[in-house]
């Protein structure tokens, strides 16, 4: 059974400052994804990372996976105020759906 | 035009009555699942359908069922409810992971359940 494990859960950072979140997955997952959630609100994909070594950036936000440590990071550079959110990653397990980190609760203060 | 849309959003009841989420998808997914999201946010799955087959999270009790009228909808129905069941839950759709897919989710606004 694939467990998503994240930290930290909770990070209060100030804005200017560059951060990561990490992922560790515990079995193969042949996909990673990155979405975030906005309180009160549904889940919005940020990154699908399909293969060890992808990378992929939007704006200040890059995620990176490599499928042999089985860890994942999303890395914040120069935050904002509007990153404040929560942000989980998921893998798959083999079987249909994705299983998902606790969340990492992000506040980005000025 | 909404991806994945459920109703009600919001939702109050007693202890021990039955209740229903709707849920549809207009993306022409074949894929369609229920996640939980308590009070810490932790999201679990519940459930996932397609037209062929129900993969159902064991640790789900048998008050929680699932019905699907066709592959755009996949409703949620639940019996006899209990206090523990006040959470969010989540309707999403993709298409089946596969050679060729990315196996992405599309997250429906979310319904929130409180039990009293």
């Amino acid at each position: 059974e694939l467990k998503v494990e994240q930290n930290p859960l909770f990070l209060s950072m100030q804005e200017g400052k560059n951060y990561t979140i990490y992922c560790n997955y515990s079995t193969t997952s042949d996909r990673l994804y990155w979405y975030r959630q906005d309180p009160g609100k549904s889940l919005e994909s940020l990154f699908v990372l399909l293969s060890n070594g992808a990378v992929k950036q939007e704006g200040r936000l890059m995620a990176s996976l490599d499928t042999k440590a089985r860890l994942s990071t999303l890395h914040i550079t120069a935050a904002v105020h509007d990153l404040s959110a929560t942000y989980f990653c998921a893998g798959r397990g083999g079987a249909d759906g994705l299983t998902f980190g606790k969340g990492t609760h992000l506040i980005i203060q000025p | 035009d909404t991806a994945v849309s459920q109703t009600p959003k919001y939702l109050v009841t007693q202890m021990g009555n039955d209740k229903s989420i709707k849920c549809e998808q207009n993306l022409g997914h074949d894929t369609m699942y229920w996640y939980k999201q308590d009070s810490k946010k932790f999201l679990k799955i519940m459930f996932s359908y397609n037209n062929k087959e129900l993969i159902i999270n064991e640790t789900v009790p048998n008050r929680f069922s699932p019905k699907s009228p066709d592959k755009a909808h996949l409703n949620l129905h639940i019996n006899s409810l209990e206090l523990g069941d006040s959470a969010v839950y989540f309707c999403a759709s993709s298409r089946r992971g596969g050679q060729g897919n990315i196996g992405e989710l599309f997250f429906g606004e979310g319904s929130r359940l409180t039990v009293l």
